[in-house]
């Protein structure tokens, strides 16, 4: 079993739509977390930090649930632009960082 | 905005041949780090870096793979002898972070991809 497990997708939306993702992780000792955006062929960059109360930044919401060890994000009111790759980051006490593999969505006009 | 250089941007080469690339990163960015990504696959750590000191090289193929950051600064990553499985993308990230448990956001280059013939 991986330690960031997401689901592949690939997720197909309408503009509009409201769609979110999941992201499991199995280290106890997991710190930090975070959700990055990548574009085919690009390198990957922080979407959003993920905080224990939870965080919103427009349309992006991003849920983390450590009882159940997991962690979402929320895309409201979903753009073309939004379509992308969205991996998961789950960072350890120790410095060390996981990625998921991704969930890529496609918004369709 | 400052960001994480990193060269070649592709690179193609035969099985059995070595490469080397290049990586510098956000200036006063103590950590560095090396992944690889494969198609369909997020980025899988392969060395991190404090300053010159090696922190986490556990996922790196030693036999074939090495990594420097001699002065604390730029590094490089280099694969002797290339093989077929070693075709993916290289990617470079740095972040302000000095100790444990930091959540400094790492700062991705636009990667090194590598196809191996």
């Amino acid at each position: 079993r991986k330690e960031v497990e997401q689901d592949p997708g690939p997720f197909n939306v309408p503009e509009g739509a409201t769609v979110a993702f999941n992201c499991t992780y199995s280290n106890s000792a997991s710190q930090s977390f975070f959700w990055y955006r990548q574009d085919c062929r690009k390198e990957p960059k922080l979407l959003m930090s993920v905080y224990s109360s939870g965080n919103e930044d427009g349309r992006f919401t991003a849920q983390l649930n450590r009882a159940s060890q997991y962690i979402s994000l929320l895309i409201r009111d979903s753009k073309l632009s939004d379509s992308a790759t969205y991996l998961c980051v789950v960072n350890t006490n120790a410095g060390k960082s996981t990625f998921g593999d991704g969930t890529t969505l496609t918004v369709k006009p | 905005e400052a960001e994480v250089a990193q060269s070649p941007r592709y690179k193609i080469t035969e099985k059995s041949q070595a490469v080397a690339f290049w990586c510098d990163p956000i200036s006063g960015h103590a950590t560095l780090y090396w992944y690889r990504q494969i198609l369909g696959q997020g980025p899988e750590l392969l060395v991190q870096f404090q300053d010159e000191s090696v922190v986490d090289d556990s996922q790196l193929p030693k036999d074939r793979f090495s990594a420097e950051r001699l002065k604390g600064v730029d590094s490089t990553l280099k694969i002797q002898p290339a093989e077929l499985g070693d075709s993916a993308m290289y990617l470079c990230a740095s972040s302000i972070q000095r100790g444990k448990g930091s959540t400094d956001t790492q700062y991705f280059g636009p990667g090194t991809r590598l196809t191996v013939l």
